[in-house]
């Protein structure tokens, strides 16, 4: 079985601050692990994902993920926010071998207040 | 390229009533998905495709069925709509399975049953 656990509904932060949203996964064997982004009534956008190699990864628009496998977890992060970065943000997983769908978080809305 | 268009991009039905949703993809892709999507619970999976001809259940198909009769083209019907399924549904492709390629999103179709 694959999971995915954002713990938080809404995330604010002042423009220029640093900002973090959180993800944690559970998977039996290796994890892929995306971002996605969605802004109002859009598709999900991809922002960027972890197949291996470095835990940190960039991805689009300055995010960064780093992925922390003692952890499970696989946190979105920007080091100055925009006020453009206010959207909803989904984390997803599927294992690296079997089950090939992913599996998506409930999503955190992220809310950057000028 | 279009990417993923959906087909039609709102509705609203009466309980019992029956329509398909079209979703048309000209990437090439092999995998297509249909999702739904409604507060608080992210996506959820309904059925996928793997290939041309071929369709399989996801997280939650009941009251679904799916139509894979063209590799560009994934259809999803709702044979006598129930308010439960009022939602917002997407359609993903991605290309196959070995190339970690991320999903590409319509961008949605806003269902209401009456």
């Amino acid at each position: 079985a694959q999971s995915v656990a954002q713990p938080e509904d809404q995330v604010n932060v002042a423009e220029g601050n640093p900002l973090t949203v959180k993800c944690t996964y559970s998977v039996s064997g290796n994890p892929y692990l995306f971002w996605y982004v969605q802004y109002p009534n859009r598709g999900l956008q991809f922002l960027l994902k972890y197949i291996t190699g470095d835990n940190l990864v960039k991805g689009s628009y300055g995010f960064e993920a780093e992925f922390n496998k003692s952890q499970t977890s696989f946190h979105l992060k920007k080091p100055s926010a925009l006020v453009s970065d206010s959207a909803l943000y989904f984390c997803a997983v599927r294992e690296g071998t079997g089950r090939r769908a992913l599996t998506f978080g409930s999503g955190t809305r992220l809310q950057v207040q000028p | 390229n279009a990417g993923v268009t959906q087909t039609p991009k709102f509705r609203v039905l009466k309980t019992g009533q029956s329509m398909t949703l079209l979703c048309a993809q000209d990437m090439n892709h092999e995998y297509m998905y249909w999702y739904r999507q409604d507060p608080g619970m992210g996506l959820r999976l309904i059925h996928y495709s793997v290939g041309e001809g071929t369709t399989a259940k996801g997280e939650v198909p009941d009251g679904y069925n799916v139509s894979r009769l063209k590799k560009q083209n994934f259809l999803l019907g709702l044979e006598s709509a129930a308010p439960s399924q009022t939602s917002v549904y997407f359609c993903a492709s991605t290309l196959n399975i070995d190339s970690n390629q991320p999903q590409h999103f319509g961008d949605g179709t806003r269902l209401s049953i009456l």
